[in-house]
């Protein structure tokens, strides 16, 4: 079977502080998808990244980063100079191919980070 | 954005009444997903389509059933909704190994 599991359950930091979210993932599959979407208070789900089991390259875009590191089957996710705007809840998920983790194209999505940014 | 609706957008029931909730897509996705958002247990898969009747359960699927007649809709019902139903549902969409596009979500109140 397939699992997501994010340990942080909330987390609050000052603004300008840097914040890692992290996520750790189980699958039998070789090949499978990682994403990171976030969630801020009005509600909608908002792709940030994906990324492919093949590709271990770490990921800038502006503030945020990724760090997909197999050997430990984590996908961490950092905010570097956090901003309020950036207070959301923050989901992992994880998207297997084969029906031999128990789901063809299944996707499952870990517990959610809540982020606080404090002014 | 992608062409997902939702509906209803919010539904109060009583308890022990059927309920349908439709996924309306435009995007011509060959899969769909429903999933239930509960605090503390973020998004957990109801049931999931890889094709038009083509179905597959997902980790918290009893009290639920699914339909999917064709491309653009998925259906799902609660036979007899209970309280434990009382949920934020959102229904996704997705190419092959594409991100999920989400609706806007159905604030579902079993009472």
């Amino acid at each position: 079977a397939q699992k997501v599991t994010q340990a942080q359950t909330e987390i609050s930091v000052v603004e300008k502080e840097d914040v890692t979210l992290d996520c750790v993932y189980e699958t039998r599959d070789t090949t499978y998808y990682l994403f990171w979407y976030k969630q801020p208070p009005s509600g909608e789900l908002v792709f940030l990244i994906r990324r492919n089991s093949f590709d271990e390259q770490n990921e800038i875009s502006g503030r945020y980063s990724w760090n997909f590191q197999k050997s430990t089957s984590s996908f961490n996710f950092t905010i570097t100079a956090s901003q309020v705007v950036d207070s959301a809840v923050y989901f992992c998920a994880l998207r297997t191919i084969s029906s031999f983790s128990g789901g063809y194209q299944k996707v499952t999505f870990g517990t959610g980070t809540k982020l606080q940014v404090i002014p | 954005d992608a062409g997902i609706t939702q509906s209803p957008r919010h539904k109060v029931t009583e308890t022990g009444t059927p309920v349908t909730l439709r996924c309306h897509q435009t995007e011509n996705h060959r899969y769909m997903y429903w999933y239930r958002q509960d605090p503390g247990h973020g998004l957990r898969l109801i049931h999931y389509s890889y094709g038009v009747k083509d179905t597959d359960k997902g980790e918290v699927s009893d009290g639920y059933s699914v339909s999917r007649s064709k491309t653009e809709d998925f259906l799902l019902t609660l036979e007899s909704a209970t309280s434990s139903q009382t949920s934020v549902y959102f229904c996704a969409t997705s190419g092959t190994m594409e991100k999920l596009f989400f609706g806007s979500g159905t604030q579902l109140s079993v009472l």
